[in-house]
């Protein structure tokens, strides 16, 4: 089995652009999961897909920030008008039961 | 009060000797527990999962678990130097088993030589 697969690893990005970042699930894994990681912190829920259905999202979802998993395969998260305090790591996770199993990030510097 | 605590560290051990981490949790209900270990600028690695009450075993890595205390731990015996890492306790809470993961701050370990 390959692992979670995560595009881009980086990006450096000006303040107000939009950004995409692209989640690959293990494969038969049908829960997927966005998380965000701040130095010295640990890895706070972002939202959560079980197949295409998005089943729960965190406040701190601002509607500057869009999930979506077409088919229940790979998915996407989008953030509009990037501002300096979205810089962070996002890390996705997938599971077939309770355990879940992170891709490498995408580490996101909005200057 | 966090839902996860850990306490932050860093702790240190010599190499060879039991580290021991601690997490504290705050959902009564809470169903599934895990541990991940985390290296500098890297993503979290899963450790263990842990869901009964007791000690799960697994090589120099032992999880023990009190519902009723609401307190989960590691153990890592014969502590290696590569075993430094930040170590992240992570909980289901409530009373489902899948969803959101909530975590602790992380415990930094350093294992020096």
């Amino acid at each position: 089995d390959t692992g979670v697969s995560q595009d881009p690893r980086h990006k450096i990005t000006k303040r107000g652009q939009n950004v995409t970042f692209r989640c690959d699930p293990i494969s038969e894994h049908n829960r997927l999961y966005w998380y965000r990681q701040t130095l010295g912190q640990g890895p706070e829920f972002l939202t959560y897909f079980q197949n295409e259905a998005q089943l729960e999202k965190s406040r701190l979802l601002s509607d500057r920030f869009s999930a979506e998993r077409p088919k229940g395969s790979f998915s996407t998260l989008e953030i509009q008008r990037t501002e300096q305090g979205d810089s962070a790591m996002y890390l996705c996770a997938s599971s077939r039961l309770e355990t879940q199993y992170f891709g490498p990030g995408t580490r996101l510097l909005v200057l | 009060q966090k839902e996860v605590e850990q306490n932050s560290g860093p702790l240190s051990v010599p190499e060879g000797a039991i580290a021991s981490l601690n997490c504290t949790y705050s959902d009564r209900g809470s169903q599934s527990f895990f541990w991940y270990r985390q290296y500098s600028g890297k993503s979290p690695e899963l450790i263990m999962s842990i869901y009964s009450n007791g000690d799960k075993e697994d090589g120099r890595f032992t999880a023990q678990l009190n519902k009723a205390s609401q307190y989960v731990s590691l153990l890592i015996r014969d502590s290696q130097p590569s075993d430094s890492a930040t170590y992240l306790c992570a909980v289901n809470l409530g009373g489902t088993s899948y969803g959101k993961l909530t975590f602790g701050q992380g415990t930094i370990l350093t294992v020096h030589p």
